[in-house]
């Protein structure tokens, strides 16, 4: 059973459109991410956040942006779609200070293509 | 910051052979060591992890090796199975909230019956 919902599951959408990824969580779990992951499986990490109010942005240089208002949403956006943005996009959470573990929890993530 | 490299990319295995990955870590101030299992069409799950207090966890047919000095550290997988085939992942982790986890590149496991 998923503690981490992202939708839409598969976008596909046309290039200059805006576009926002959903990211929920039922953990209460603090740190949540954002990774990018290319055909060749590596994951990129392009947004993460602390907890409510705080973003930062991750190792991949990355046009989207996120914000942390809830808890337990995290939401990334494009403001204009291009085909380079052709990707898996995955999110994920984890307790801030791992007392019972650092692991991370990913959802299923959301392929998105920009034709 | 910290780098891992993980070995090999892929990997192919008769079904009841076992399966070894190994993955290096750069950073001495590592201390947490998950194993991610990602199946086809879904997101990594975490299957196993080991800190630096530990040499050796197992899980079933699953066990982690770490080697502090050498700081390599390695997945087994025993008698394995069809449904083992997935990509893997291994990453490291200092400690404190702060710090992120640092993923090596997968490995691509084939099981074949």
């Amino acid at each position: 059973e998923a503690d981490i919902y992202q939708t839409p599951r598969y976008l596909v959408i046309g290039t200059g459109k805006k576009i926002t990824l959903e990211c929920s969580q039922t953990m209460g779990h603090d740190k949540m991410y954002w990774y990018q992951q290319d055909p060749g499986m590596e994951l990129h990490l392009i947004h993460y956040s602390y907890g409510v109010n705080s973003t930062e942005k991750g190792d991949l240089s990355s046009e989207s942006t996120v914000s942390r208002i809830r808890t337990e949403h995290f939401p990334l956006t494009l403001e204009s779609a291009r085909p380079s943005h052709t990707s898996q996009y995955l999110c994920a959470s984890s307790e801030f200070t791992g007392t019972t573990g650092d692991g991370y929890t990913f959802g299923s993530g959301t392929r998105l293509t920009v034709v | 910051g910290e780098n891992v490299e993980q070995h090999p990319s892929t990997l192919s295995v008769q079904e009841g052979d076992s399966a070894v990955i190994k993955c290096t870590y750069s950073d001495s101030a590592s201390n947490y060591f998950p194993w991610y299992k990602q199946e086809l069409g879904k997101g990594p799950q975490l299957i196993i992890d080991i800190r630096s207090n530990v040499g050796e966890k197992k899980d079933q047919r699953i066990a982690v090796t770490l080697n502090k000095t050498a700081k390599h550290f390695s997945l087994h997988i025993t008698e394995t199975q069809p449904e083992d085939s997935a990509v893997y992942f291994c990453a490291a982790k200092g400690s404190g909230g702060y710090q992120k986890v640092t993923f090596g590149t997968g490995t691509k496991l084939q099981v074949i019956p």
